[in-house]
């Protein structure tokens, strides 16, 4: 069945530092792909997302591309903030279904 | 526009009791989804409603059942709970076409004793 494979955290940066996030996934067909952030104590924010291959989703300074050939959609910053430490989960939905997959989530911590 | 909004927001009960978490999806949104948080296994979905009708459904067992309203607000049960049943049950709505954005609740934390 689908599935998303993300790095094992935590990931540990300095403030300013460049910020990647693996993400692989397993699917049939041409799934959609996000990121969702969740911050301490709260639920889920979406923070970008892709709906086919070589889209490029962006938002507050995070990218991530789909990449088909690879079957990856890897999160980016070029500076991170302190205010960016969270999980981050990675997550897909197949083509016929608007059931989300998750990763096992990447907990980030970003020090001054 | 109002988010989702999840009630109560924190809940503990006792084992065989039984619970009841309500769900307000955005105004519009037509398909409301359940999932369940741990430690352990992570986020894992439960079901998902459109227009009063499960149209999904994740492997739980039928302990945890659900519907969803004419206002398109829903609600899930879980009965004799289970010390394993304690998560954040979170919800998400949106407009129901196949592959959209889903926006997320705050959650509903429950803790079985």
């Amino acid at each position: 069945g689908d599935s998303v494979t993300q790095m094992e955290g935590p990931v540990t940066l300095s403030e300013e530092a460049f910020l990647t996030i693996n993400c692989t996934y397993t699917a049939t067909g041409y799934p959609s792909l996000f990121w969702y952030v969740q911050y301490p104590g709260e639920g889920l924010q979406l923070l970008l997302k892709a709906t086919k291959a070589d889209d490029k989703g962006s938002n507050k300074g995070f990218e991530a591309t789909y990449r088909k050939e690879t079957t990856s959609f890897h999160l980016e910053k070029g500076s991170v903030q302190v205010s960016d430490s969270a999980v981050y989960f990675c997550a897909l939905s197949g083509a016929d279904t608007d059931k989300l997959i998750f990763g096992t989530g990447t907990r980030l911590q970003v020090f001054p | 526009k109002a988010g989702v909004t999840q009630t109560p927001r924190y809940l503990i009960k006792t084992r065989g009791q039984q619970v009841t978490l309500s769900c307000s999806p955005i105004s519009g949104h037509r398909s409301v989804s359940w999932y369940q948080q741990t430690p352990g296994q992570g986020l894992q979905f439960l079901f998902e409603y459109f227009s009063e009708t499960q149209r999904n459904k994740g492997n739980f067992p039928g302990r945890f059942s659900g519907r969803q309203f004419s206002n398109s607000r829903s609600e899930m049960n879980v009965s004799t709970l289970e010390l394993g049943d304690s998560a954040l049950y979170l919800c998400a709505s949106s407009y129901g076409t196949r592959q959209e954005t889903q926006y997320f609740g705050p959650g509903t934390r429950l803790l079985v004793l």
